[in-house]
């Protein structure tokens, strides 16, 4: 158990529809990144989060849009979903933007578009 | 090429032995290097990070890294059945946001 949370676990959406998908960060952590892996593949950098404001973007399009709250939880949010945004969507919560730190992962979202 | 590189495997052990798991990186202001268990659909599971040239060990784990030829490798011995995952290594380069670049993955498999 990591103390990261992701909700929904599962989620099926119809291509064009919007989703939103939540994370709570382990405590006292500040920075939450979000990933996307496809089935065979590893993790694909979306963003990052830090004290509330995008401190990284990966090479996704901008209807990939996230949040992150005072309390540290986190959204992503994806509009006009596509066939290919089924995936796994991982969230992961580091104590903070230090070179070193460990980032732990929540369980995920499984997105299926259809 | 790929920023880190795995062999994808499937690589099968026998109970009992050294499994060695691989993995290059191409960019060498790489700062932070990690290794993370996945067990079909599951996430991935921290279980080793190297910042230092050298060995790292943890229990049955050993993590290898060698800044100067941009290599890093994860030593599993005595594995187990219950070490059947996908090993995915992760490296972050220095710079203002921190996020972990993955390989693909290796598949684990150890025969009883």
């Amino acid at each position: 158990e990591t103390g990261v949370t992701q909700s929904p676990t599962h989620l099926i959406k119809t291509r064009g529809q919007q989703v939103t998908l939540r994370c709570s960060s382990q405590s006292g952590h500040n920075t939450v990144s979000w990933y996307q892996q496809a089935l065979g593949q590893g993790p694909q950098f979306i963003f990052q989060y830090y004290r509330e404001e995008e401190n990284g973007r990966g090479n996704f399009p901008p209807r990939f849009s996230g949040l992150q709250f005072p309390n540290y939880s986190s959204e992503l949010n994806v509009n006009a979903l596509e066939l290919d945004d089924s995936a796994l969507y991982l969230c992961a919560s580091s104590l903070d933007l230090g070179e070193n730190t460990e980032a732990f992962f929540g369980q995920g979202t499984r997105l299926t578009v259809v | 090429q790929k920023e880190v590189e795995q062999n994808s495997g499937p690589l099968s052990v026998p109970e009992g032995a050294i499994a060695s798991l691989n993995c290059t990186y191409s960019d060498r202001v790489s700062q932070s290097f990690f290794w993370y268990r996945q067990y079909s659909g599951k996430s991935p599971e921290l279980i080793m990070s190297i910042y230092s040239n050298g060995d790292k060990e943890d229990g049955r784990f050993t993590a290898q890294l060698n800044k100067a030829s941009q290599y890093v490798s994860l030593l599993i011995r005595d594995s187990q059945p219950s070490d059947s995952a996908t090993y995915l290594c992760a490296v972050r380069r220095s710079g203002s946001a921190r996020q972990l670049t993955f390989g693909s993955g290796t598949q684990l498999t150890v025969l009883p």
